[in-house]
This record gives structure tokens, C-alpha cells and sequence, in this order.
């Protein structure tokens, strides 16, 4: 399956600093896409970038994706004590339909 | 403005006993609907997915149905509960042939 694994597992640091996810992917793919999930909470969709895209900014997110490597970043400018959460990359299932295939995700804390 | 609803939000059940989780989304038409299963600590793993009323398409053999009886509405349910069967079960939505994918807040099942 076109499961992503991110990278690390969990990530530690302070208010202000950036914090660099990484998403690694198996196949060919269309489109990656990153959600946020606070603790307890249902996950909310960040970006979509799509395999003709090598990078893609919305707000203090910048987004990369390296087709020939089969990885992705997710990069947090400035961090805040609010961007506390676990982060997924996504990317299409098998199934069609528009169905996902989720990694493990990466849990960022960040201290005020 | 499009929204999604679970219930309940929190539940408890002893093993054997039946399940019924219910997803309802408004402000959109024929929408996809998904149901996953989040483990402690784990990423998403996708159970059952429809395209339309009466369209389940099951991801993983298990303890678990869905039904969609009606087109905003999808229900997950078990006729006996397993102690495996805990879990955080999110329910989502998409439009067809777009990718993003809309998460409601969740139930948190505990079988004790």
C-alpha cells in the first residue's frame, strides 16, 4: 500500500523556533496531502500539494515534495504554542474513491 | 458552511454488548463518507467507505458494519463488542474526485 511513514515520531521544541516534519512514501503518487490533529480532536486538513508541485506555501506552512525520492516535508515557521499536535501525511488509497492511506504521524510539542 | 457530526462523543460498553456510532454531514449533497479506527498512539486505518446510500465498501475483515441509509448519514455498528474493538473512530466526508478529506470530532469507544 502507498502508506506514508513520517518523521520523527515525536518532535520538542520552543515558541519561535521552526519544526521540519518528514514524509516518506512507497509509489507513485497524484497528490500528498498533511492534517493536524489535536489531542482528542478529529483531524483538519493543512495542504494538498500535487505531484507536478515541488513546493507550496499557505501561511506560516511550506509544504515539498521530492517525487524521485518519494518523500515530503512539512515545515512550521515561527512556532506556536497553539501549533501543539500530532501532524499525518496522506496519500491515496488503493481503493479509489478518494480514499487516503495515513501515516503514523509525528507529535510536535511546543513550549511557550 | 458544510459540518459534520458524531455521537456520541464518548462511550463506554462491556463486551457482547451491540454498538451503533452515527456520522451525519450537512450542507452538501452525495458526499463520500469514510469511517477510521485510530489505536493509542497509531495512525488512521480506514474500515468502510460509500459513494452513495446503500454503497459500503469495507476496507478490513472484522467485528464491524456500516450502513447508509440515507445520503448525509453513516452509521457504524457491531453486533458484539471484542475488547480489541476500543479505539478512537472518526468519521469523514469528501466531495468526489477531490481529495480532502473533512473530519467530524469523534467517539472515543472503551469495551470494558
Amino acid at each position: 500500500s502507498q502508506q506514508g511513514e513520517e518523521d520523527p515520531q515525536a518532535l520538542s521544541i520552543q515558541e519561535g523556533e521552526n519544526a521540519t516534519m518528514n514524509c516518506s512514501y512507497k509509489t507513485s503518487i497524484n497528490n500528498l496531502q498533511w492534517y493536524r490533529q489535536n489531542s482528542g480532536r478529529g483531524l483538519v486538513h493543512l495542504i494538498l500539494i500535487r505531484s507536478n508541485e515541488r513546493e507550496k506555501h499557505s501561511g506560516r506552512l511550506r509544504v515539498t515534495l521530492d517525487t524521485s525520492k518519494k518523500s515530503s516535508s512539512l515545515l512550521i515557521t515561527a512556532s506556536r504554542a497553539a501549533d501543539t499536535a500530532s501532524y499525518f501525511c496522506a496519500t491515496p488509497g488503493d481503493s479509489g474513491y478518494s480514499t487516503l492511506t495515513f501515516g503514523k504521524g509525528t507529535m510536535l510539542l511546543v513550549s511557550p | 458552511s458544510q459540518t459534520i457530526h458524531q455521537w456520541p462523543a464518548t462511550l463506554v460498553q462491556p463486551v457482547g454488548s451491540p454498538l451503533s456510532l452515527e456520522c451525519t454531514v450537512e450542507g452538501t449533497s452525495n458526499p463520500n463518507l469514510y469511517w477510521y479506527r485510530q489505536a493509542a498512539g497509531r495512525g488512521l486505518q480506514l474500515l468502510f467507505y460509500s459513494v452513495g446510500i446503500g454503497q459500503i465498501s469495507s476496507e478490513v475483515p472484522q467485528n464491524l458494519s456500516a450502513s447508509r441509509p440515507q445520503d448525509r448519514q453513516f452509521i457504524l455498528s457491531s453486533k458484539k463488542l471484542l475488547l480489541s474493538d476500543s479505539g478512537f473512530y472518526l468519521c469523514a466526508w469528501s466531495v468526489s474526485a477531490v481529495y480532502e478529506q473533512y473530519f467530524g470530532p469523534g467517539t472515543r469507544l472503551t469495551v470494558t
